[in-house]
């Protein structure tokens, strides 16, 4: 089982529209969560952390569930510019490795 | 406002041959890492650095050396290019390991190995 898993999509929503990504992950150890926008094989960037209370800024709202260990990516009123692939993204609850990737869920908004 | 400097972007390699990747941030983070990316799969973890002298492996190591004698630099090499290789390949750091610390990017530098 991977470590951390991705519905890789691709979503494919009219503008306007609301959608949802989730994300599981294997480590239930697992201390911190992110989304991250990737265009294009540029370079991932920082989206929003997710925090357990879950957390929103703008049209973006995150949520975790520790219970059922997965994340989750709510966006309303998608623009075209929300295309993109969303990586999930987790910390190990131990040790010093680095942050472990979902392979990401590819976003197709169409006019 | 540099950030996460990666060269070269483009580099077109023969099996056997060796490079060096060059990455460098002037952001004074702890905490510097090596990705690479294949078409429908995530990031991997190659090699990473929690300080100056120290290094360790990730998730695919083999083939890659590294080295950290300075804050600022990061390179890895490629001993003896393969095809598997070819790959885009991101480098990125942060204040900390761990802890919550979002990840910042270079721009990528993409390698093809005939």
């Amino acid at each position: 089982r991977k470590e951390v898993e991705q519905d890789p999509g691709p979503f494919n929503v009219p503008e306007g529209a609301t959608v949802a990504f989730n994300c599981t992950y294997s480590n239930s150890a697992s201390q911190s969560f992110f989304w991250y926008r990737q265009d294009c094989r540029k370079e991932p960037k920082l989206l929003m952390s997710v925090y357990s209370s879950g957390n929103e800024d703008g049209r973006f709202t995150a949520q975790l569930n520790r219970a059922s260990q997965y994340i989750s990516l709510l966006i309303r009123d998608s623009k075209l510019s929300d295309s993109a692939t969303y990586l999930c993204v987790v910390t190990p609850g131990t040790g010093r490795r680095a942050l472990t990737f979902g392979s990401g869920t590819r976003l197709q908004v169409q006019p | 406002n540099a950030g996460v400097t990666q060269t070269p972007k483009f580099q077109v390699l023969k099996t056997g041959q060796s490079m060096t990747l060059q990455c460098a941030q002037d952001m004074n983070h702890e905490y510097m890492s090596w990705y690479r990316q294949d078409p429908g799969m995530g990031l991997r973890l190659i090699h990473y650095s929690v300080g100056a002298g120290i290094t360790d492996q990730g998730e695919v190591p083999n083939g890659y050396n590294v080295s950290r004698s300075t804050t600022e630099d990061f390179p890895l090499r490629l001993l003896s290019a393969a095809p598997s290789q070819t790959s885009v390949y991101f480098c990125a750091s942060s204040s900390t390991y761990g802890g919550g610390q979002p990840q910042h990017f270079g721009d990528g530098t993409r390698l093809s190995i005939l």
